[in-house]
């Protein structure tokens, strides 16, 4: 499975965008990139997921290079709700296991 | 609400104790997988359970094992506890076998080893 970089940190103004980042530089051509996400300690949440073509769902969007080198996870308008750890996992859809790696903690400021 | 349930919420024992956590999944989801996140290892995947089949082994000890039921609920058991096995354990459930899809998550189990 290809591994992922995620910055281990941001913060974002309440009802600004949040942008998380995510490298992935050695996905495969077979392997989608998912984004979860983890509120404290309840069960991770799932966000969004693409292959090639940006996303967008009710809660995100999903922006993939070109490339599929990196990604980004854009919240459009953040609340303090959406304050909580951020995963991005690249895997293939076949026998998908989730590797999560340490994520990026969200902090939603008022 | 995911539409996974986990019981235990939580479970306290000792060392040298066994004990067997409860996943029921989704309606209609056939995939099972269990994941082990503690303070130090983070999320970790342990296996998976399709329609009633082991499909995938991750980090799981041996002295941990799991089973899926025709109901397709399933049950994760700990053995032989060691203080280090406290975690939450989470329990997902996907519509996908071996053609993936997004994993939907149970609120877990924390255990605590004495």
């Amino acid at each position: 499975d290809a591994k992922t970089t995620q910055p281990p940190s941001m913060d974002c103004a309440e009802g600004r965008a949040a942008n998380l980042p995510c490298n992935h530089s050695t996905i495969s051509g077979n392997e989608y990139v998912y984004w979860y996400r983890q509120i404290h300690s309840q069960g991770p949440q799932y966000i969004i997921h693409g292959l090639k073509n940006n996303e967008t769902n009710e809660m995100a969007s999903l922006i993939i290079t070109e490339d599929r080198k990196s990604s980004t996870l854009i919240l459009p308008h953040a609340t303090l709700r959406d304050t909580a750890v951020y995963y991005c996992i690249v895997t293939p859809r076949v026998g998908n296991q989730f590797y999560f790696g340490t994520g990026t903690s969200l902090t939603v400021i008022p | 609400d995911s539409g996974v349930t986990q019981t235990p919420k939580h479970l306290i024992t000792a060392t040298g104790q066994r004990v067997t956590l409860r996943c029921s999944p989704r309606s209609g989801d056939l995939s099972v997988y269990w994941y082990q996140q503690s303070l130090d290892q983070g999320l970790q995947f342990l296996i998976q359970y399709y329609n009633g089949e082991e499909r995938a082994k991750g980090n799981i000890l041996e002295r941990f094992s799991a089973q899926q039921f025709p109901d397709l609920h399933s049950e994760l058991n700990l053995s032989s506890l060691e203080l280090g096995d406290s975690a939450l354990y989470f329990c997902a459930s996907s519509s996908a076998g071996t053609s993936g899809g997004e994993q939907f998550f149970g609120p877990g189990t924390r255990l605590t080893v004495l």
